[in-house]
């Protein structure tokens, strides 16, 4: 079936850590790629996506993500995470058509 | 970025009752809606894909009778739960797909709690 799966489901780190978060999907077929956070008491926002092109994507707030085709993975990736990018994390894939599916989430704490 | 509104944000209702959703698309039009529930630390589960002017889509397992979906017009759908049970208590989030650019936005959620 399916699916699409985030290996973490809760992250703590401390200020300046560097962050990877995890994303494998099962889709055989061309996806499109997006990573969304949800700020505590928040509704979701893209962070960054891949349709095509260059596999290392740029995104807001200094997160950037990596397609690995062939090893069905979207990682995101930040240098050095601050204490404002506590919250959760969900990678969800579009496989061309009308619906999105999303990981069950990776929530980051992030400690002062 | 686009805006997509969701309303009510909070309802809490009784047990039996029908509650009704608003998912509102404010400065762009959408064809495409989707509803989405997300249980407590968990992931967003995809309940049904509404086409303007169309009967919705539901995913395998979701009862079109209990969760009623209406696309009237390119910037409103609506999502009514009806007969509502405590088991239906969630957090429901919609978004749109916006016409042009295809890119999804997504509403504030409506946490919907069954007394």
């Amino acid at each position: 079936a399916q699916s699409v799966s985030q290996h973490n489901h809760h992250v703590i780190l401390s200020e300046a850590a560097s962050l990877e978060l995890g994303c494998n999907y099962s889709y055989g077929g061309t996806v499109n790629l997006f990573w969304y956070v949800q700020y505590p008491g928040q509704h979701l926002q893209l962070l960054l996506k891949y349709f095509s092109g260059d596999p290392l994507v740029k995104g807001i707030k200094g997160f950037e993500a990596e397609f690995i085709k062939s090893k069905f993975s979207f990682n995101l990736r930040k240098p050095s995470v601050q204490w404002c990018d506590t919250a959760e994390y969900f990678c969800a894939v579009n496989a061309g058509n009308n619906d999105m599916r999303f990981g069950a989430g990776t929530r980051l704490t992030v400690k002062p | 970025g686009a805006v997509v509104s969701q309303h009510p944000s909070r309802v809490i209702c009784k047990s039996g009752t029908s509650v009704k959703i608003e998912c509102r698309s404010l400065d762009f039009q959408a064809t495409t809606m989707f509803w989405y529930r997300q249980f407590p630390k968990q992931s967003l589960m995809l309940m049904a894909t509404s086409n303007e002017g169309s009967k919705a889509t539901y995913e395998q397992g979701v009862e079109k009778d209990k969760f009623l979906i209406n696309h009237a017009s390119l910037t409103l759908s609506t999502l009514t739960v009806t007969s509502a049970h405590p088991e239906d208590s969630s957090f429901y989030i919609c978004s749109a797909r916006h016409g042009s650019t295809g890119e999804l936005f997504f509403g504030e959620g409506s946490r919907l709690t069954v007394l």
